[in-house]
């Protein structure tokens, strides 16, 4: 079974510039999710989708991060503009249902704002 | 308010020794408790968890222990090896199934050495 997909791996761009991560999960996983990584910190939940659906994104900074999942498959996390504070790693994962079982990463984009 | 909390940046063990990994939580609404192992360049990996409803889970060489009371949980890794070698992140959720987001409160991580 594959794992879940991401691109780029890597990324830098200047503050206030644009930029969107892409994420395919694993192939029947309802559930995908956007996390946060800052260095020295543990993921932090940005948004969760169940299908198309949004359930959760209370912690998404909305001002400036977006996110959609089309078709309920692929997604897209979008930050316009970005800020220097945005420098972390975006994990997307995704699970069978919306428990809070296993969640399944992928490898990660490593965004730098210079 | 750092809800879930892992006090040990970094531990390191011989190899064949017990590794023991601590995690503390504060909010008592939490249910359900997940360790992810994580190498540089990828994505957590889930490596155990365990509901409320138990002290102990076991898999292998990992065993999770869950003490309620005192709002802590730990992982011991037995005999460590060398691929043991990894970040280590205490997850934790209000709800493992059904309800609500159910969404994970992840530590800060903690770097295991497992020296050979």
């Amino acid at each position: 079974e594959a794992g879940v997909a991401q691109s780029p791996r890597y990324k830098i761009i200047e503050k206030r510039q644009s930029v969107a991560f892409w994420c395919n999960p694993i192939s029947g996983h309802a559930t995908l999710y956007w996390y946060q990584q800052i260095l020295g910190q543990g993921p932090k939940l940005l948004i969760q989708f169940q299908n198309n659906g949004v359930v959760d994104d209370s912690q998404l900074p909305k001002d400036r991060f977006s996110a959609e999942r089309l078709k309920g498959v692929d997604s897209t996390l979008k930050i316009q503009p970005a800020k220097l504070e945005d420098s972390a790693v975006y994990l997307c994962a995704s699970s069978r249902g919306q428990g809070a079982g296993e969640q399944y990463f992928g490898p990660g984009t490593r965004l730098t704002v210079t | 308010d750092q809800q879930v909390k892992q006090n040990s940046p970094s531990l390191s063990v011989q190899e064949g020794r017990i590794s023991i990994l601590n995690c503390d939580y504060t909010n008592s609404m939490f249910d359900y408790f997940l360790w992810y192992k994580k190498y540089p360049a990828e994505g957590p990996t889930f490596l155990i968890s365990i509901s409320s409803i138990k002290d102990k889970n076991e898999d292998g060489r990992f065993t999770v222990f869950l003490n309620k009371s005192a709002k802590h949980l730990s992982l011991h890794i037995v005999p460590s090896q060398p691929g043991d070698s990894a970040v280590y992140f205490c997850a934790a959720s209000e709800g493992w199934d059904g309800g609500a987001t159910n969404k994970l409160i992840f530590g800060t991580g903690t770097l295991l050495a497992v020296q050979p």
